[in-house]
């Protein structure tokens, strides 16, 4: 089972630059999370997406845009990129009745110049 | 709302010697309560879950935690470290129930075993 797939694994950005992140999940999930990890701080949410069809921000949304094209995949894109942005991202996925685990891709790191 | 607190950012222990990782949580709800593990450059990998059932959870590799609703904590021990150990871990707290989908991190504690 591949699990959540993320792409790219780096990625170097110009400042104003834009790009998208791509995930995609193979365990039938209803919910897709966006996160990035910054020393120190943990993980921070960025956007979710509960079910098919929504989203919704969370903790850090600004910069970020995101888009749920189906059940299996949730794209975060950075419309100019700036070098706040500079972190590692992870893609996450959850919905498995009775349990509430995240499932975790292998991350993206993105630093902008 | 919902927060987690881990109690230490960094702890070293021994090889052979036990591993205690304090977790202290506050939730408006019946949380869930969940610890993961994170090896450097990858990513997290979930160690074990609470989920309303028993109080004492185990989960991989020789880890459990505890949850206690009345020091609101859910600390993760394990009595004998290994050098595979060394790690970040982080504490995380969801709301229970359906249509609950929003986790919370916490800082996260970086997991040192010396030989």
């Amino acid at each position: 089972n591949a699990g959540v797939t993320q792409t790219p694994k780096f990625q170097v950005l110009k400042t104003g630059q834009s790009m998208t992140l791509q995930c995609a999940q193979d365990m039938n999930h209803n919910s897709m999370y966006w996160y990035r990890q910054d020393p120190g701080m943990g993980l921070r949410l960025i956007y979710y997406s509960a079910s098919e069809g929504t989203t919704d921000k969370g903790e850090v949304p600004n910069g970020y845009n995101v888009s749920r094209l189906n059940k299996r995949e949730f794209s975060l894109r950075l419309e100019s990129a700036a070098p706040s942005q500079t972190s590692v991202y992870f893609c996450a996925s959850s919905g498995t009745l009775g349990a509430w685990e995240a499932f975790f891709g292998q991350g993206t790191r993105l630093t902008v110049v | 709302a919902q927060s987690v607190t881990q109690l230490d950012s960094h702890v070293s222990v021994s090889e052979g010697t036990p591993v205690l990782l304090r977790c202290n949580y506050s939730s408006s709800y019946s949380p869930s309560l969940f610890w993961y593990v994170q090896h450097p450059n990858k990513g997290l990998q979930l160690l074990l879950k609470y989920t309303s059932a028993a109080t004492l959870v185990k989960g991989i590799n020789g880890f459990e935690a505890e949850f206690k609703k009345s020091e609101t904590s859910f600390h993760l021990t394990k009595p004998s470290a290994h050098m595979s150990d060394a790690a970040e871990y982080f504490c995380v707290v969801s709301p229970s129930g359906a249509g609950s989908y929003q986790l919370t991190f916490g800082k996260g504690t970086k997991l040192s075993v010396i030989p």
